[in-house]
């Protein structure tokens, strides 16, 4: 299994500032994604990347920005934190025939 | 109606219980995954078919292409696999995923 990591794990953050949160994969899987999950609205696409410095907007990619600038890591940033973007953030890689693997998530609140 | 259906939204079963939890799906797809979320807990991929049955210990995963149909079961269940059972399929490029809503599980000792 490939490793993947997220950080931080946690984060409090105040309205208005800028968050950064990280995924670092350990291989070289081209394809990484960045997930919300929210009560009742199941897991919601952010922003993907097919590869370094190529990356499009998901569904909900409003007030979020991404940048991957080597292959292992790929970079969330929130501009202007909202207490709407409080969630947990999830990071996926696709493995090819194995499928998915996600990181273990970070828990955001925007306070 | 959504794209992908899974059902039923909620289950409660006694220990050693033959679980299915069932999906469908409206799209073309270029496979389907099956995901396992622990409450409070990550992620796991559970299977990926693009066609027939896989098998991982108690775990069973079939696809039915023609009939845009995917069965998960679950054997000899056990309180550990309580959990939320979450169908999600592949479709167009990127391999973006198109998910269920989730099936969460509930197994009683």
């Amino acid at each position: 299994d490939a490793g993947i990591t997220q950080s931080p794990r946690h984060k409090v953050t105040e309205t208005g500032t800028p968050v950064t949160l990280r995924c670092h994969q350990t291989e070289n899987h081209r394809y990484m994604y960045w997930y919300r999950q929210d009560p009742g609205h199941g897991l919601r696409l952010i922003h993907y990347s097919y590869g370094v410095k190529d990356t499009d907007k998901g569904e909900v990619s409003d007030g979020y920005s991404v940048s991957r600038s080597k292959t292992e890591d790929f970079l969330l940033t929130l501009e202007s934190a909202t207490s709407s973007q409080t969630s947990v953030y999830f990071c996926a890689i696709r493995q090819g025939n194995y499928g998915y693997t996600f990181g273990s998530g970070t828990r955001l609140t925007v306070v | 109606k959504n794209e992908v259906e899974q059902s039923p939204q909620n289950l409660t079963a006694q220990e050693g219980e033959f679980i299915t939890i069932n999906c469908s799906y409206s799209v073309g797809i270029s496979a389907l995954h099956w995901l396992q979320q622990h409450p409070g807990g990550g992620i796991v991929s559970l299977f990926m078919l693009s066609s027939g049955k896989k098998k991982h210990g108690r775990l069973i995963a079939t696809i039915n292409i023609q009939e845009k149909h995917s069965s998960l079961h679950i054997t000899a269940s056990h309180p550990r696999d309580s959990a939320v059972y979450i169908c999600a399929v592949e479709n167009g490029s990127n391999y973006q995923l198109i998910w269920g809503a989730g099936t969460k599980l509930i197994i009683k000792p």
